[in-house]
């Protein structure tokens, strides 16, 4: 299958422990993000999202930290799995235009 | 339907060739993207749709890039004459209004051009 990620960042972690992914972003007038995650072969899954008028945001087992004076944007997953092994990619939406898509973080958990 | 159908899964291409790649998106999906993903990169946008409406076809690369969705539904990307740096992942996407809402993705196509 299609493998995604080849040249991207990494992120190692164990098993059990939480990961933190950051995205910097880049368009201010942007007011509404996305974290996906995609495995190899598969297009991006919706993992949560979170809107400007808000700075956090909990879903089950991840966090989503938005911080708008540095344009930055966090994702945490607690406890992480081998299943969470995937690329991870942060998107920006701005009114009506389409997501951006960052450039993507690779996740790999070690057993 | 479930999700987000797109088909074929796999295309390969001789260069010159034309292809067309087809989008089922969710059925009800008022909003329909088209993103290119390149090995190794995040989606790039190519085209987006609004039922029947191309409201925006900023990312399309080349005039040899077209996209339709005639009747607000399934779209198809047509390339025509392709090229090898056309080789990617297209990958189709849906949501279910105009706002800020979650886009639900396909599997995509793989297009190679040799």
């Amino acid at each position: 299958g299609e493998s995604v990620g080849l040249h991207l960042p990494t992120l190692s972690v164990q098993e059990g422990d939480n990961s933190i992914i950051n995205c910097a972003y880049s368009n201010s007038a942007s007011d509404y993000f996305i974290w996906y995650k995609q495995e190899s072969g598969k297009g991006p899954q919706f993992i949560i999202d979170i809107r400007s008028n808000m700075d956090k945001r909990q879903g089950q087992r991840v966090t989503v930290l938005l911080n708008k004076t540095v344009k930055h944007l966090s994702l945490q997953i607690a406890a992480t799995q081998p299943g969470d092994s995937a690329v991870y990619f942060c998107a920006e939406k701005a009114g009506r235009r389409a997501l951006t898509f960052g450039s993507g973080t690779r996740l790999q958990v070690q057993p | 339907g479930a999700g987000v159908s797109q088909s074929p899964r796999y295309k390969v291409a001789k260069r010159g060739q034309d292809v067309a790649l087809r989008c089922d998106p969710i059925s009800g999906h008022v909003s329909l993207f088209w993103y290119q993903q390149a090995l190794g990169q995040g989606p790039e946008f190519l085209t987006y749709f609004q039922n029947e409406a191309q409201l925006d076809k900023s990312g399309l690369p080349s005039d040899r890039f077209f996209a339709e969705r005639p009747e607000g539904s399934v779209s198809t990307l047509k390339i025509q004459r392709t090229q090898q740096e056309d080789s990617a992942v297209y990958l189709c996407a849906s949501s279910s209004n105009t706002g800020n809402t979650e886009a639900f993705f396909g599997q995509g196509t793989r297009l190679t051009v040799v």
